[in-house]
């Protein structure tokens, strides 16, 4: 069964806008990570943020946490057309061993 | 650095045939793992081993077989493929886990069973 839902499903911006993707969860968890997938390729891990924290940079990215209302957000600023890609939000439950994946958000940015 | 490498990458099977794929990784890392990835479905764990010599089901394991040969290798077999089972697979590794550490990713194998 899946933990995480990204919202929204697909997501088509023009360059130079900001992207924001959202994830909602069910249970309570240890940490949140964020991940990208280019198309054919495998996953690359961007950001985690654990569940004592509120808000993570790095670089271009901003990702929040909500543990109240279990959703976190990731915000892509100035966005450019190499950022065209999945996007995956993933959980590790309280007490759990194993991270659960979202289905993804497909982003698509034109030039 | 290689980083996670699978092999095949692209894979087509008879339905009943049996295969298995390959993993390995070059960053000494304790914790691997084998993904399956379905259209609209995210990834599912198949099965995970937490350090070299140890090994569990993770959600969807059913029709799967694992071995964790070495710390750099866990391959996974597929005794009797069915069409349920095309799909494209990702191994995974991380340094310790999963707890606060990021997994790296291999570029998959895809699998189609006919």
């Amino acid at each position: 069964s899946q933990q995480g839902e990204e919202d929204p499903q697909a997501l088509s911006i023009q360059e130079g806008e900001n992207a924001t993707m959202n994830c909602s969860y069910k249970t309570s968890i240890n940490n949140l990570q964020w991940y990208r997938q280019n198309s054919g390729r495998g996953l690359v891990h961007l950001i985690l943020i654990r569940s004592n924290e509120r808000e993570k940079h790095s670089g271009r990215l901003r990702v929040t946490l909500d543990t109240s209302k279990k959703s976190s957000s990731l915000l892509i600023t100035a966005s450019r057309a190499a950022d065209t890609a999945s996007y995956f939000c993933a959980t590790l439950n309280t007490g759990g061993f194993k991270t659960i994946f979202g289905a993804g958000t497909r982003l698509f940015v034109k030039a | 650095n290689a980083g996670v490498t699978q092999t095949p990458k692209f894979q087509v099977l008879k339905t009943g045939q049996s295969m298995t794929l390959q993993c390995a990784q070059d960053m000494n890392h304790n914790s691997m793992y084998w993904y399956r990835q379905d259209p609209g479905m995210g990834l599912r764990l198949i099965y995970y081993s937490a350090s070299e010599g140890t090994t569990d089901k993770g959600e969807v394991p059913n029709g799967y077989n694992v071995s964790r040969l070495n710390k750099r290798e866990f391959s996974l077999r597929l005794e009797s493929a069915a069409p349920s089972q095309t799909s494209v697979y990702f191994c995974a590794s991380s340094e310790q886990g999963p707890g606060d550490q990021p997994q790296h990713f291999g570029d998959g194998t895809r699998l189609s069973i006919l």
